[in-house]
């Protein structure tokens, strides 16, 4: 069965400061990975997706993530972080067969201080 | 562009009441998702429909719970006797299908509480 866990509960950074959320994951066949942000009262955002392809994948508001099959992991990343980027972060992976369902991970809370 | 759309925003309800929710998708997405959400969780599966057709269905969702999508365009969640665990937000989305490139769309959620 597809699962995918985030082992942080909450990530603290500050301002100006490279971020990173970790995920991995565990899939039969091909991963379809994602994150996705969730900003208080408001529901998930997209943020990117892996299919295939290149490792690194850029995605919305300057976030991007590393796909790293040998470790099983789709850590979201950011170069410098902001404090508009604080929020509840959540890594998800396609489940298996012909569906766009996705399976969650619990969520990171991210928090970025000044 | 409208985005997915659920109503009510929230809804406080009494133990054994029954209660509805609606999600209306975006107007091109044949797919549409329920999951719940509860506090300190990542959404949970409950259900989704392909046009009119609901293929799938969580064993999350007990008998008390139905899902429509009468004419493959809005969907509607009911929870019927409503129990205290039942309080949680939830989430509709939509996609379209795709191979490989399909991504939900998510609405802002119900938010039920029962007392």
């Amino acid at each position: 069965a597809q699962s995918v866990a985030q082992p942080e509960d909450q990530v603290n950074v500050a301002e100006g400061n490279p971020l990173t959320v970790k995920c991995t994951y565990s899939v039969s066949g091909n991963p379809y990975l994602f994150w996705y942000v969730q900003y208080p009262n408001r529901g998930l955002q997209f943020l990117l997706k892996y299919i295939t392809g290149d490792n690194l994948v850029k995605g919305s508001y300057g976030f991007e993530a590393e796909f790293n099959k040998s470790q099983t992991s789709f850590h979201l990343k950011k170069p410098s972080a902001l404090v508009s980027d604080s929020a509840l972060y959540f890594c998800a992976v396609r489940a298996s067969g012909n569906t766009g369902k996705l399976i969650f991970g619990q969520g990171t809370t991210l928090q970025v201080k000044p | 562009d409208t985005g997915v759309s659920q109503d009510p925003r929230h809804k406080i309800t009494k133990r054994g009441q029954n209660v509805t929710f609606r999600c209306d998708p975006i107007s091109e997405h044949n797919r549409l998702y329920w999951y719940r959400q509860t506090l300190g969780q990542g959404p949970e599966f409950l259900t989704y429909f392909q046009n009119e057709a609901q293929l799938e269905k969580s064993r999350l969702l007990s008998d008390r719970f139905s899902a429509e999508r009468p004419k493959g365009s809005f969907s509607t969640l009911e929870i019927q006797r409503t129990e205290q665990g039942d309080s949680a937000m939830y989430l509709c989305a939509s996609s379209f299908r795709e191979s490989t490139n399909e991504k939900l769309f998510f609405g802002s959620g119900t938010q039920l509480s029962v007392l």
